[in-house]
This record gives C-alpha cells, structure tokens and sequence, in this order.
C-alpha cells in the first residue's frame, strides 16, 4: 500500500511554462517532506524538502506549498527548462524512513 | 567527489549465486540507508544504520538479505541465492546527525538471469 500518492504520471510542459506535480498522504506521522529528481540510470538527487509547520519553501525555480489539514503537497517548477527533464519523485519520512510516491515523468518541449 | 559512492555499479549474475554491494557513505554521516527501486516505481526502503546499528528492516528484506556496517563507516548489502524477482536498483543513502536530508548514491543495479 502507497502512503504517498502522486499525480500525475507524466507531463510535458512547454519551454518556459510551470510544471505542477502534487502528492496526497494519510500518515499523520510524517514529519518532513523532501523532493528528488531523478535521471535515468541515476541515483535520486534532494532538490528540496519542507517540514509540516511551513506553508511554502522557495529555492530558485522549485517552490514546494504544504497544506497540513489536507494532508496534501506540492511541487512547482516555475520557468521549466529543456534541462529539467527527469522524472520528480516526492517522499514523506516518520522515524527517518522515507516512503516515495510513484513519480511524474516531466519533459519540457524547447 | 565527497557523495554517496557504491560498488559495483551494474552486476549481473545467474539465479542462485550470491551478491554483495558496498556503500560509503558521506564522511560524517551517521545513518545510512538501503532502498530499493524497480523500473517504474519510487524508491523502498529495505534498512537503515545509525552508526553500526541496524535499526530497522522492512518486511521487503526477506532472510535472503542482510546488511552490515561495520565500525559505523561503509555498509554492505548481501542477497543470498539471488532470484529473478531481485532484479532491481539497489540504492544507498547516507544522513548527516541531527538532520533530516537524505543524500542518494548513484545505485547498483542488478539483473538476475
């Protein structure tokens, strides 16, 4: 059983456009909340995470809004680039452990 | 290269042999983690180390599994009489104290013919 569940399986977004990925959990446990990109025949890389008391984390083109009572996250990659394509992957942790979601393939069309 | 680093990156070997994969971890990093990843799919978690310690195991790591990390630096995962169903990529990743981060090592994958 997925405590994470992401959405949506892929997308393609145009050069320049936002990509929207969001993940729903039910574990009230879960205490951090990280993203990873992963490329192919790479390992996941942290591209940014938030804990449950924030509402919205920036870094550079990748915003993560947290919305605590609906048990619901989001990632948004703001001015997509060719070079962003890869698959993203959220992930919720309690007691160190991280339960993934099952991803969203982003391609960004040039 | 200070990251996460694991060896042998790809190995194959025929259902029944044994494997086993090392992981270094971060220097400094005390907890180190084992997950794996089929195609398609998130990472699972399999087990992690706080130190030397093995903390927790996931019902995933059926007896054919173990891990040790001895002295609280690298960490080895053995599969014993490796099935199909093993096929995978196995990943490491390692947690500095007191935080939260995870930082992944770029995997082995193993094919099981």
């Amino acid at each position: 059983q997925q405590q994470v569940k992401q959405s949506p399986q892929s997308l393609i977004v145009q050069k320049g456009g936002i990509s929207i990925i969001n993940c729903a959990y039910e574990n009230t446990a879960f205490d951090y909340f990280p993203w990873y990109q992963q490329f192919p025949g790479k390992g996941p890389a942290l591209l940014i995470a938030i804990r449950p008391d924030v509402s919205e984390k920036k870094e550079g083109r990748f915003t993560i809004s947290f919305n605590k009572s609906a048990k619901q996250f989001s990632l948004h990659i703001m001015d997509s680039q060719p070079g962003d394509s890869a698959t993203y992957f959220c992930a919720a942790s309690a007691d160190y452990k991280l339960s993934f979601g099952a991803g969203t393939t982003v391609t960004v069309r040039a | 290269d200070t990251g996460v680093s694991q060896n042998p990156r790809h190995k194959i070997t025929k259902r029944g042999q044994n494997v086993t994969f090392r992981c270094d971890p971060i220097s400094e990093h005390n907890r180190l983690y084992w997950y794996r990843q089929t195609l398609g799919q998130g990472p699972e978690f399999l087990t992690y180390f706080q130190n030397e310690a093995q903390l927790e195991k996931s019902r995933l790591l059926s007896d054919r599994f173990s891990a040790e990390r001895p002295k609280g630096s690298f960490s080895t995962l053995e599969i014993q009489r490796t099935e199909q169903g093993d096929s995978a990529m196995y990943l490491c990743a390692s947690s500095p104290p007191a935080g939260a981060e995870q930082y992944f090592g770029p995997g082995t994958r193993l094919t099981v013919t």
